[in-house]
């Protein structure tokens, strides 16, 4: 089965502070794939990042970036000098091929609330 | 492009009622997918489509259909609401295949009394 545990429920920072969400995820494929979304206080969805379980580079984008691990199944995201307009719900999110032909799972943990205090 | 809409934006149910969720997507994307929000249990999946004609069960699909009769659109046909249908319900699109970003709607929120 999988899963995804996003253990940190809420998190508090101020501004300009640097935070890490953590993400650990369960699989028994061998390919797969995982993603970041934001949901901001309006309530859509945003993509930020996605990786596949064959590329373990950690990556940066502006203050964002994004440490995978495959030796502990970990997907962890940091903001660097964190601002206001990071406060969001932030998801993390295992993709795996599953169901009838083309079908897949997608599976979401269960969010870090992320307040980012002036 | 609109991306995914989603219709109506807001509505309430008494128990037993039925009613459908729109949702298009101008995209021309294969897959499409309806999830439910609920506080502290993160986005549950519950139906997906990879085509017209083609669709599956996801982790929650019980008290829920779906058909797929166009690229364009995914309705979810609640057949007689339950208070435990109260949630937010996102429609998402995407390219096809586990590996692609979904583009979500803006949400559906439903209250069943």
């Amino acid at each position: 089965a999988q899963k995804v545990t996003q253990a940190q429920t809420e998190i508090s920072v101020v501004e300009k502070e640097d935070v890490t969400l953590d993400c650990v995820y369960e699989t028994r494929d061998t390919t797969y794939y995982l993603f970041w979304y934001k949901q901001p206080p309006s309530g859509e969805l945003v993509f930020l990042i996605r990786r596949n379980s064959f590329d373990e580079q950690n990556e940066i984008s502006g203050r964002y970036s994004w440490n995978f691990q495959k030796s502990t199944s970990s997907f962890n995201f940091t903001i660097t000098a964190s601002q206001v307009v990071d406060s969001a719900v932030y998801f993390c999110a295992l993709s795996v091929i599953s169901g009838v032909g083309q079908g897949f799972s997608f599976i979401f943990g269960k969010g870090t609330r992320l307040l980012v205090k002036p | 492009n609109a991306g995914v809409t989603q219709t109506p934006k807001f509505q309430v149910l008494k128990t037993g009622q039925s009613m459908t969720l729109q949702c298009a997507q101008d995209m021309n994307h294969e897959y499409m997918s309806w999830y439910r929000q609920d506080p502290g249990m993160g986005l549950r999946l519950i139906h997906y489509s990879v085509g017209a004609g083609i669709t599956d069960q996801g982790e929650v699909p019980n008290g829920y259909n779906v058909s797929r009769s166009t690229t364009e659109d995914f309705p979810l046909r609640l057949l007689s609401a339950a208070p435990s249908q109260t949630s937010v319900y996102f429609c998402a699109s995407g390219t096809g295949g586990s590996y692609n970003e979904q583009f979500f709607g803006p949400g559906t929120r439903l209250t069943v009394l």
